[in-house]
């Protein structure tokens, strides 16, 4: 198994451009989740979904778009890219809930806007 | 509103023996997870606790008390490669695909 993986590892955008992160997993996991990484401000919940078709905001979701097609992979799109969406985004997926069922997280996503 | 606290860094010397405190205010509470990040790399699981008391494993222990609102991750025997970042997480939705992160706590194991 690959587990979660997640293209690019890096990228580079201009303001107002816009792009896809990916996101795939493996493991036939029901919930998939987005977050963001901030120097000082720990992980944050961007948007989750409980399956495929159906997606919800997490704690910070302006400025981001998520669908989930198929149970496999859950893609974030940037509309128009923001200085402030400079950060690294992870990917997570579990298959629901306890110790059985923790996160599983992709190796991330570097993200610098300019 | 959702508050996890813990110490932004620690030091322990190489052998010794280091706890790591987490205390949470949280609107929904599904258990509390414990997490390695090595820097440059993703979280790793480390340890989840839903139900009082102390949770062993291996070199690693996760404490929770509900009531305080309260958990701790001990380390014993301490290499430096536990040189790594220790993130504390409550699941306040549903399930652990929800979860709210502290801020995490940095700790540098020295010879």
């Amino acid at each position: 198994n690959a587990g979660v993986t997640q293209t690019p590892k890096f990228q580079v955008l201009k303001t107002g451009q816009s792009m896809t992160l990916q996101c795939a997993q493996d493991m036939n996991h029901e919930y998939m989740s987005w977050y963001r990484q901030d120097p000082g401000m720990g992980l944050r919940l961007i948007h989750y979904s409980v399956g495929a078709g159906i997606t919800d905001q997490g704690e910070v979701p302006n400025g981001y778009n998520v669908s989930r097609s198929t149970t496999e992979d859950f893609p974030l799109r940037l509309l128009s890219a923001a200085p402030s969406q400079t950060s690294v985004y992870f990917c997570a997926s579990t298959q629901g809930v306890g110790e059985a069922d923790t996160q599983y997280f992709g190796p991330g996503t570097r993200l610098t806007v300019l | 509103g959702q508050n996890i606290d813990q110490p932004t860094e620690m030091t322990a010397t190489e052998g010794a023996i280091v706890q790591i405190n987490c205390t949470y205010q949280t609107s929904g509470f599904n258990g509390l997870f414990w997490y390695q990040q090595h820097a440059g790399e993703a979280p790793t699981f480390l340890s989840y606790n839903v139900l009082d008391g102390l949770e062993e494993k291996g070199r690693f222990s996760s404490f929770l008390s509900r009531s305080k609102g309260y958990s701790y991750l001990l380390l014993k025997e301490l290499q430096m490669k536990d040189s790594a970042s220790y993130l504390c997480a409550a699941a306040t939705g549903a399930g652990s695909y929800q979860l709210t992160f502290g801020k995490g706590t940095k700790l540098s194991v020295i010879p």
